[in-house]
């Protein structure tokens, strides 16, 4: 059974950092592309970040990049989003997904399987 | 950017009833196109990817069509579990990848 956990969500101060982590287990990890979508309070989903199973090719929306860095581990079937110089606006349920298809060295950001989610909020 | 629209934001629908929910890209996306269900407190389910192909597990109530540009993701008979919002995502080209901003199914 495919599972996502991810963890290391809570309360920061703007300015701060944080890193989530997610881990993967029931399928081939590094194999599989995977991303992290975040949901804003009572908000849409949108998309954060996609890295390809082998790590060599990351992705990042416009709102974060230079400040959040995806990367994984696949020795130990874990994703990660390190977290810099948050904001109010970073404030959301930070959700990672797997790519449907096997994507070694490549995205194609179709999400079959989700995690549950980690609550980040950055207040002061 | 391909900005994805959906309509209406909002749908009350009696149990039993048909619902047609729209999806509408801003340039087309061939057939790269996933349908979501969100429950309250929940991860999103897919439903839906190439636009018509029904994801595992997913009742046959439920049918995805469209390419291009227009979408439409239908439920023939509502049933309680169905009351969720949904979003469409397309995958054909991004970054950046983009979701439509929900449709929520409510109970009329």
């Amino acid at each position: 059974e495919v599972q996502l956990l991810e963890s290391g969500g809570g309360l920061v101060q703007p300015g701060g950092s944080l890193r989530l982590s997610c881990a993967a287990s029931g399928f081939t990890f590094s194999s599989y592309a995977v991303s992290w979508v975040r949901q804003a309070p009572g908000k849409g989903l949108e998309w954060v970040s996609s890295i390809s199973g082998n790590g060599g090719s990351t992705y990042y929306a416009d709102s974060v990049k230079g400040r959040l860095t995806i990367s994984r581990d696949n020795s130990k079937n874990t994703l990660y989003l390190q977290m810099n110089s948050l904001r109010a606006e970073d404030t959301a349920v930070y959700y990672c997904a797997k790519d449907k298809d096997i994507t070694i060295f490549g995205v194609v950001a179709l999400f079959d399987y989700w995690g549950q989610g980690t609550l980040v909020t950055v207040s002061s | 950017e391909i900005v994805m629209t959906q309509s209406p934001a909002s749908l009350s629908v009696s149990p039993g009833e048909r619902a047609t929910l729209s999806c509408r890209a801003s340039e087309s996306v061939s057939s790269n196109l996933a349908w979501y269900q969100q429950k309250p407190g929940q991860a999103p389910r897919l439903l839906f990817y190439d636009a018509s192909t029904r994801a595992t597990g997913i009742p046959a109530r439920f049918s995805g069509s469209g390419s291009g540009t227009e979408f439409t993701l239908t439920i023939s008979s509502l049933q309680s579990e169905d009351f969720a919002v949904y979003y469409c995502q397309q995958y054909n080209k991004w970054p950046p990848l983009n979701f439509g901003g929900g449709t929520k199914v409510e109970i009329k």
